[in-house]
């Protein structure tokens, strides 16, 4: 496709529930970025793929939360036994490069509610 | 901590008139700044950025001004379009090993009225 996919575009999960996010880059692009965007806030970065090198994934809260890129292209972010407080769009960017700005793209992100 | 935010968290204007969005950010570490338009229900997409080694920045009907002394930066849209309206983000770029990273402001909400 012509920019970034993710699916689902809503998530609805129970307390407890495990979650998979996944996130259908540009092709060819090598960096990929997850964000995390609270109701009213500004995105907060999650975590960070060269290919499929995870370089930086400090942003992720807690050990629930698990990302990976296998193959260099497609990623999916995993949230285990999710809680109330992960409610919140999850964002997924790409770019030809490392650094973030006209290079990258975001995709329309996953809504994730959890009741 | 050091954090980038917002003057206004709204701002409504009409149609036609210039808007002026700010942003203030704490980190002098910072090397490249960026506004960002988010539409409801979609992902932010890139407006202008600029550099920290400048001061002014002008795109199409919309110009980024930088004042690192007071550590300020402001997106200026020119004769604001319905279309406009949106949540305007600003963010930042530490320089150094994580220069992958952006930290965003909390958004300004645009309404244009018609």
């Amino acid at each position: 496709g012509a920019g970034v996919s993710q699916s689902p575009r809503y998530k609805v999960a129970k307390r407890g529930q495990d979650v998979a996010l996944r996130c259908d880059p540009i092709s060819g692009h090598v960096s990929l970025f997850w964000y995390q965007q609270a109701l009213g806030q500004g995105p907060e970065f999650l975590t960070y793929f060269q290919n499929e090198a995870q370089l930086d994934k400090s942003g992720l809260p807690s050990d629930r939360f698990f990302a990976e890129r296998p193959e260099g292209s497609v990623s999916t972010l995993k949230i285990q036994r999710t809680q109330q407080e992960d409610s919140a769009v999850y964002l997924c960017a790409s770019s030809l490069t490392p650094s973030p700005g006209l290079e990258a793209f975001f995709g329309q992100g996953t809504r994730l509610t959890v009741v | 901590g050091e954090n980038v935010g917002l003057h206004l968290p709204t701002l409504s204007v009409q149609e036609g008139d210039n808007s002026i969005i700010n942003c203030a950010y704490s980190n002098s570490a910072s090397d490249y700044f960026i506004w960002y338009k988010q539409e409801s229900g979609k992902g932010p997409q890139f407006i202008i950025d600029i550099r920290s080694n400048m001061d002014k920045r002008q795109g199409q009907r919309v110009t980024v001004l930088l004042n690192k002394t007071v550590k300020h930066l402001s997106l200026q849209i020119a004769a604001t379009q319905p279309g406009d309206s949106a949540v305007y983000f600003c963010a930042e770029r530490r320089s150094g090993g994580s220069n992958y990273k952006l930290t965003f402001g909390k958004g300004t909400l645009l309404t244009v009225n018609p």
